[in-house]
């Protein structure tokens, strides 16, 4: 089957960096999106890997590594707006994108 | 500013009856989302549309239907909600390529009494 893992929550301290990590495995990959998402509200994108290496957008980067079915999103300078779900998702060989749950960010002063 | 509408943003429903769920576009995409979102879990496909191709994941129930009567509209219909179909509802949208990321409205707070 197919899956993706996330940790389920962290807590990080305002102004600190943090790295969320994702590891998947599907049939096929054609991509991996990182998702924002406040609670109660929907997903906003934030960044989307389809090859290695490091993709850097101001304060937020993502990784991934194909080999090892792996991504990660670094947020740095964390702010306490920064409290949120963020989400991986994966896009298969069928190209339909296949969710993690999320990963809860509580950010502290 | 182009965005994805959803309306109402919250509904209450009572047990059984039915339920329609609306979502426009104003960035022409060709392909429309409907998903289920239960607290702390991940977003489940419901179905898409490519124009106006429909696509039904294999475990929707056959209680959600949908509709999509041009580019920039598209209906959810629950036609009989029970309990555990209380969720958030989010439409997304996006381009024709297969790499095109998906934008999402604001969802729709499906409250079920």
């Amino acid at each position: 089957g197919q899956n993706i893992d996330q940790p389920t929550e962290m807590t990080a301290t305002e102004g600190a960096i943090v790295q969320i990590n994702c590891t998947y495995q599907t049939s096929g990959f054609n991509g991996l999106f990182w998702y924002q998402q406040h609670a109660g509200e929907a997903p906003t994108f934030l960044s989307y890997n389809v090859l290695d290496g490091l993709e850097e957008k101001g304060r937020f980067s993502s990784f991934l590594s194909r080999s090892k079915g792996y991504s990660y999103l670094l947020l740095k300078e964390l702010q306490m707006k920064d409290s949120a779900s963020y989400l991986c998702a994966v896009r298969d060989s069928n190209y339909q994108l296949i969710w993690g749950a999320g990963t809860k960010l509580i950010i502290k002063p | 500013d182009a965005m994805v509408i959803q309306n109402p943003r919250y509904q209450v429903t009572q047990f059984g009856k039915p339920v329609t769920l609306s979502c426009s576009q104003t960035l022409n995409h060709n392909v429309m989302y409907w998903y289920q979102q239960k607290s702390s879990q991940a977003p489940k496909l419901l179905f898409h549309y490519y124009d106006k191709d429909f696509n039904n994941e294999a475990d929707t129930p056959d209680n959600f239907q949908s509709r999509r009567p041009n580019t920039s509209f598209c209906f959810l219909d629950i036609r009989s909600p029970g309990l555990g179909d209380a969720a958030m509802y989010l439409c997304a949208t996006s381009g024709p390529l297969t790499t095109d990321t998906q934008y999402f409205g604001p969802g729709t707070r499906l409250t079920v009494l």
